[in-house]
């Protein structure tokens, strides 16, 4: 499968514990985007990583929030101490990096996040 | 102030009619333009990009920019039951690798 992986598809946890998002982006491309989607509302721009490199995290929020994408392996979102506003859908999104194409994100299946 | 806008619907059109969904966005140095489809419980799926003014065709949508008004549409000729889903308006500013969307027009077709 040649598409954005994204897992686990579906996460649950309870107040305070630690939740690990995971995205593995198309082949051939190096830029990552994590997005936000709310119940019934649009999708939110978290963050944009290149290799090693956070290049825009200003849709991040300040505290408990953080996002990587290593050398080897796949992009991380980790979210500490969730609260129930932490559950949504997070999706990963990926490019190839060609200015041109800015914007034409392929978008994974998402991570559904429940938070008790 | 929301940066992209757009009629949260539902919209609901008889197959084979033409649905027109609309997007307005704030922002002047905006300089791309996406429509994405999300089906319910599915990730979104990018259906057009629109980078000039005019119109663009691809099968049987066309997306359509007007900068000056901030305005940007997405035409469905030909509607199918297989094109419910939600569309969402995304765009792109200068200098800026992240996308900003509406909130997305929820469209039905009715058989």
């Amino acid at each position: 499968n040649a598409g954005v992986m994204q897992n686990p598809r579906h996460l649950v946890r309870r107040r305070g514990q630690e939740a690990r998002l995971r995205c593995s982006p198309m082949k051939g491309h190096s830029h990552v985007y994590w997005y936000r989607q709310l119940p019934e509302e649009g999708l939110k721009f978290m963050v944009y990583l290149q290799k090693e490199n956070i290049i825009d995290e200003s849709g991040m929020p300040k505290e408990r929030f953080s996002a990587e994408f290593p050398k080897e392996g796949p992009s991380i979102l980790r979210i500490q101490q969730v609260v129930r506003g932490d559950s949504a859908a997070y999706f990963c999104a990926s490019s190839p990096g060609d200015r041109g194409q800015a914007g034409e994100l392929f978008f994974g299946e998402g991570s559904r996040l429940t938070v008790l | 102030q929301k940066e992209v806008e757009q009629n949260s619907g539902p919209l609901s059109v008889p197959e084979g009619a033409i649905a027109s969904l609309n997007c307005t966005y704030s922002d002047r140095g905006s300089q791309s333009f996406f429509w994405y489809r999300q089906y319910s419980g599915k990730s979104p799926e990018l259906i057009m990009s629109i980078y000039s003014n005019g119109d663009k065709e691809d099968g049987r949508f066309t997306a359509q920019l007007n900068k000056a008004s901030q305005y940007v549409s997405l035409l469905i000729r030909d509607s199918q039951p297989s094109d419910s889903a939600t569309y969402l308006c995304a765009v792109n500013y200068f200098g800026n690798e992240k996308l900003t969307f509406g909130t997305g027009t929820r469209l039905t077709i009715i058989p």
